[in-house]
Formats: structure tokens, sequence, C-alpha cells
């Protein structure tokens, strides 16, 4: 069973630009997580989605955004990028019915 | 808004030493999880925890539920240099709104 996948791996991007991060949950997953984890700091909860919906949201501000598709994949997009949202962005997922989130690799996003 | 506490915040031991690490809240929890991840990778689930005072092992890992449902604690015993990582404690209550909460993580350094 394959697990949570994120793309890009890497990406670099200047301030002031819009930035996209896709993720696809494992196979049987409804709710998919966004954190944002900065450099040796912990993991920061961004936004949960489930059956398509946004259900909640964590302390950032409204250029942080996404969305979950029919087939509960998700993106993150950053608008207006700034140098402090660089950092590790870690998508997971979880069924329904359990509290265990499963993480992918993480998509690293460089802002110069 | 909810927090974790978890201590130590980094550790540097003897391999063959045993560890032991553990998470405080200072509200109730209905479900304690415990992390480890490594350098640049998304955190990888160790153990799930459930119930009250529950006591779970996962080879060399063995973690608790605090009785108190307030805290938890994880313990490595005969610790190898491939346990090397950052640990996250990471707890989620009705108050937490479906997300999970994670602590800052206790960094743990092996000398071979």
């Amino acid at each position: 069973e394959a697990g949570v996948t994120q793309s890009p791996t890497h990406l670099i991007k200047t301030r002031g630009q819009q930035a996209t991060l896709r993720c696809s949950p494992i196979s049987g997953h409804t709710s998919v997580y966004w954190y944002q984890q900065a450099l040796g700091l912990g993991l920061q909860f961004l936004l949960w989605y489930d059956e398509g919906e946004e259900r909640n949201r964590g302390n950032f501000p409204p250029r942080f955004s996404g969305r979950q598709f029919p087939n509960y994949s998700s993106e993150l997009n950053v608008n207006a990028l700034e140098l402090e949202d660089s950092a590790l962005y870690l998508c997971a997922s979880k069924r329904w019915n359990t509290g265990e989130l499963f993480f992918g690799e993480g998509s690293r996003l460089t802002v110069l | 808004g909810q927090q974790l506490n978890q201590s130590p915040q980094s550790m540097f031991i003897q391999e063959g030493e045993d560890v032991s690490m553990n998470c405080t809240s200072s509200s109730i929890f209905n479900t304690w999880l415990w992390y480890k991840q490594d350098p640049g990778e998304g955190p990888v689930l160790l153990i799930a925890l459930y119930k009250a005072g529950e006591l779970t092992s996962n080879g060399r890992l063995t973690a608790q539920f605090g009785i108190t449902r307030k805290d938890s604690f994880l313990n490595i015993s005969a610790s190898i240099p491939s346990d090397v990582g950052i640990y996250f404690c990471a707890g989620s209550s009705r108050g937490s709104q479906g997300n999970l909460i994670f602590g800052k993580g206790t960094k743990l350094s092996v000398k071979p």
C-alpha cells in the first residue's frame, strides 16, 4: 500500500510569488492535514480537510489556503510568499475512525 | 490554546543506554501518539495510545498513556545509533477539534 505522497520534493521561489504544493493521501483515507515545520522547529498545524471541506485551520494568514479534491488529494497554496514561509510542509492523512496521522516526506519550500 | 510540554529538549547518550522522554498537557487528551523524524523526512508513527493507563510496546520502544490523561512517556531500551532523530509526542482531544497537537520534540543523539 502506497503511503502519503507529496510533490514537489523541493521548490524554490522568490518573495511575492505563489507556491502550490500537492498531496495524495493513503488509499481509503478521507482526511488530509497540512503542517508547517520551520527549520529546527516543531510542527505547526495549518489546515485540515475532510470529505472535500475545510474543517479547521491553524493560526496562519489567509494567504495560506488549500482545497481537497473528490479523490481526496489536496493542494496547499501560499500566496505573496515571504522569506519566513521557508519551511518543510508536511501533509498527513488518516482514516475517519482513527486518530493516527500518517505523514508524507514533505515538500521543502525555499523563499529567496 | 492547548500546548504540550515535551522534555527533555535534547539528549546525548551512549549506545546501549536506555532513554526516557515525556510529554505533559494542561488539559485531558483522548489520544497520545509518538513519532520519530529523521532529518529532511516526514515523521513516522511509532506508537499510538488510546486508553488511560495503556502501556504499549513496539520492539525496544515502550510508551504509556498516563492515568490522569494529561501525560505520556516514551522509553527506548538499549539504544543503537539508528535511534538518532527527533521524537515528537502528539495528542488530540475534543478541544483540539480533530487536530493533533505536537510537542516541540526531543532530539536524541547516540554516541557509538
